[in-house]
């Protein structure tokens, strides 16, 4: 078991550019999330995906915001046209049953 | 909607006192409870969860209960090390919901 993994650790970017942010879940994971943590706050969640159908979005995913798993294995999220507000730390978190979850080590992305 | 409230931070102990972390929480029907742990530059682990009332969850010398009665799962341990330092984070998830809705963390320091 080797965790759930997030590639890249932290993404510097100009505002307007596009970034996308990988996560590979546990292997055996059928359930993936995407969460948002800005500084001294708690994560708040961005969107689910079971196996490879994105069954929830939060109302905090702009439709600048696209994330995606084919194949039910690892998951993109992609943000266009990023703007100073979108710095944050992007969490990965994934489960087999829906009760507990493993989170990865995040990407912390800073838009200037 | 679900919400989780907890103490404010930062908390800074001395080698072996006692910590408790307040956590309230506002849910319908009966969530599951967690505390997670994030150390710096890390990404969150799950510290302990309680998935119905007067169930205790503990780990590492942790322990929390949950309570229905005052909708609290406060965090408590009796003797911290300094490598207890860290962020700590309440979370709740409703039986329906696929998501975690965090609090928004207290800061641990403890000094030797």
């Amino acid at each position: 078991d080797t965790g759930v993994s997030q590639d890249p650790r932290h993404k510097i970017t100009k505002r307007g550019q596009n970034v996308t942010f990988r996560c590979d879940p546990i292997s055996e994971h059928n359930r993936l999330y995407w969460y948002r943590q800005t500084l001294g706050q708690g994560p708040e969640f961005l969107t689910y995906f079971q196996n490879e159908a994105q069954l929830e979005k939060s109302r905090l995913l702009s439709d600048r915001f696209s994330a995606e798993r084919p194949k039910g294995s690892f998951s993109t999220l992609e943000i266009q046209r990023t703007e100073q507000g979108d710095s944050a730390m992007y969490l990965c978190a994934s489960s087999f049953t829906t009760n507990e979850q493993f989170f990865g080590p995040g990407t912390r992305l800073t838009v200037l | 909607g679900d919400s989780v409230t907890q103490m404010e931070g930062p908390v800074t102990l001395s080698e072996e006192a006692f910590l408790t972390i307040n956590c309230t929480y506002t849910a319908t029907g009966y969530p599951s409870l967690f505390w997670y742990v994030q150390y710096p530059g890390e990404g969150l682990q799950l510290l302990l969860k309680a998935t119905k009332a007067d169930d205790k969850g503990s780990n590492k010398g942790f322990e929390a209960t949950y309570r229905k009665e005052t909708t609290s799962f406060h965090l408590e341990k009796g003797s911290v090390q300094v490598s207890d330092s860290a962020v700590y984070f309440c979370a709740l998830k409703p039986g329906s919901a696929r998501q975690l809705t965090f609090g928004s963390g207290t800061q641990l320091t403890v000094l030797p």
